[in-house]
C-alpha cells in the first residue's frame, strides 16, 4: 500500500471545525483514500472515503486536493465523542491484495470543552 | 442492526496455555479479517477469508497462531503456547466483499488478551 503521513496528534475546541491533513504523495491512479477513526476501548470504524471528488456524509466531509497528494478531513462541529485516533488509508482497487488495510498510527484528536 | 461480535471481551492466561478468541461477523459479509493491536500501537494485519478462497496467512507471525471460518459464519483465532509478547487487543473484522474491494470494514470492539 502507498504511504500516507498524518500529524500525530492535534487539538480542537468542542463545537469547531476541525481540519485532519493527510499526505500522500505517492498515490498511484487507483488508489481510492479511506479514512477510519478509533475510539477509547472500540475498534476502528469507517467514516469516508473517495477518489478524486469532494465526498460528504453525515460524519464528515473529505477534501481532496487536485493532485490527489494530500486530502483533508473535516469535521463541521466537534464533539466530545470525536476525540479518536483518525487513520487515514490508501487502498488500491486495481486487484492484488489491497483488500487488506494498513493502518498507520494515525492522528490522535483530542477535544476540549 | 448486529454488529461484529466478538469473545470473550477479555481474557487473562498464563503463560504457556492455549487461547481460543472467537469472532462472529456480520451476516452476509464473506471477507473476515482478523488484527493484532498492541499497546499504544496501530493495527497489524494477521489473516483474510473470502468465502471459499485459501484465506491469506501472511500476516500470521509465528505458527502458534492458526485460525479457522467454517462458510461464511463464525471464525475463531487460536494462539498455542501463549508468550508475554502476545498481549495485545486483536480485532475482527468483515465486509461485503464487492468489485472494487471498496466495502468499509466492520470491526468488532475486540478481546483484549492478557499473558501472565
Amino acid at each position: 500500500d502507498a504511504k500516507t503521513t498524518q500529524p500525530n496528534s492535534m487539538e480542537s475546541n468542542e463545537e469547531e471545525p476541525v481540519h485532519l491533513p493527510c499526505n500522500h504523495s505517492t498515490i498511484s491512479g487507483t488508489d481510492y483514500i479511506h479514512w477510519y477513526r478509533q475510539l477509547p476501548s472500540q475498534g476502528p470504524e469507517y467514516v469516508i472515503h473517495g477518489l478524486t471528488s469532494n465526498v460528504n456524509n453525515r460524519m464528515a466531509s473529505l477534501a481532496i486536493a487536485e493532485d490527489r497528494k494530500s486530502s483533508t478531513l473535516i469535521l463541521h462541529r466537534a464533539t466530545l465523542r470525536d476525540a479518536a485516533v483518525y487513520y487515514c488509508i490508501l487502498r488500491d482497487v486495481s486487484g492484488g491484495s489491497n483488500y487488506k488495510l494498513t493502518f498507520g498510527k494515525g492522528t490522535l484528536l483530542t477535544v476540549n470543552p | 442492526g448486529a454488529g461484529v461480535s466478538q469473545s470473550p471481551s477479555n481474557k487473562v492466561t498464563e503463560k504457556g496455555k492455549d487461547v481460543e478468541l472467537r469472532c462472529d461477523p456480520i451476516s452476509g459479509h464473506t471477507a473476515l479479517y482478523w488484527y493484532r493491536q498492541r499497546l499504544g500501537q496501530g493495527l497489524e494485519f494477521l489473516i483474510y477469508f473470502q468465502g471459499n478462497s485459501a484465506p491469506d496467512k501472511s500476516g500470521l507471525p509465528s505458527d502458534r497462531f492458526s485460525a479457522e471460518r467454517t462458510g461464511e459464519s463464525v471464525s475463531t483465532l487460536t494462539i498455542q503456547r501463549t508468550q508475554q509478547e502476545d498481549s495485545a487487543v486483536y480485532l475482527c473484522a468483515s465486509s461485503l466483499a464487492l468489485i472494487g474491494f471498496n466495502s468499509p470494514l466492520h470491526f468488532g470492539n475486540g478481546t483484549r488478551l492478557t499473558v501472565t
